[in-house]
């Protein structure tokens, strides 16, 4: 069955300072997979996308992520954190028989030290 | 533009209480879900209607029903409220299909049962 898991629950990180948010997925074919964000009282908006093709996705907000298909990755990344990055972070596979269901992670909270 | 719209932000209901969750988008999306959000458990699907006309059950159904009144709406309801059932609830819409799955997703629904 598809899956996704993301290890960390909380992250705090220094502004200016490099993310690296972890995502590991299961699922039986080329997955398609997707990061959401979550501001504070808000619903998640899409921030990248991986569909097929090159493995360094970018997305809003300068964030990028890597698709690695030996270590069943997909891991967030930005170089230099601002404090209005913090918020949680989703994951997330198509589910189910079909991919017009999404299944997220449980989330990592991150938080910005000033 | 509106986006996707859901009424009320928040409620409170006593067990055994009824209720009905309303969302609708003015994108002319073709798919709706309605997602539960737990602490440390993320996003889970209750129901999800991939296109006007058909309901599917989710990860999560019990306790809920769901209605596609037509393209822009979809509601949630609550027959008989559970404390289990505190959440904060939120509807999603997207275009449908397995190449484009960017949720839009409504600002959510805290919603305490006692």
């Amino acid at each position: 069955a598809q899956s996704v898991t993301q290890p960390d629950i909380h992250i705090t990180v220094s502004e200016g300072a490099s993310l690296e948010l972890r995502c590991n997925y299961s699922y039986g074919a080329t997955p398609y997979l997707f990061w959401y964000v979550q501001s504070p009282g808000q619903g998640l908006q899409l921030l990248l996308k991986y569909f097929s093709g090159d493995t360094l996705v970018q997305g809003i907000k300068g964030f990028e992520a890597e698709f690695k298909r030996s270590q069943s990755s997909f891991n967030l990344r930005k170089p230099s954190v601002h404090w209005s990055d913090a918020a949680e972070y989703f994951c997330a596979v198509p589910g189910y028989s079909s991919a017009s269901k999404i299944i997220f992670g449980s989330g990592t909270r991150l938080s910005i030290r000033p | 533009n509106a986006g996707v719209t859901q009424t009320p932000k928040f409620q409170v209901l006593k067990t055994g209480q009824s209720m009905t969750l309303q969302c609708a988008q003015d994108m002319n999306h073709n798919s709706m879900y309605w997602y539960r959000q737990d602490p440390g458990m993320g996003l889970r699907l209750i129901y999800y209607s991939a296109s006007e006309g058909t309901t599917d059950k989710g990860e999560v159904p019990n306790g809920y029903n769901v209605s596609r009144l037509n393209k822009r709406e979809f509601s949630l309801r609550l027959e008989s409220a559970a404390p289990s059932q505190t959440s904060v609830y939120f509807c999603a819409s997207s275009e449908g299909g397995e190449t484009n799955e960017k949720l839009f997703f409504g600002s959510g629904t805290q919603l305490s049962v006692l």
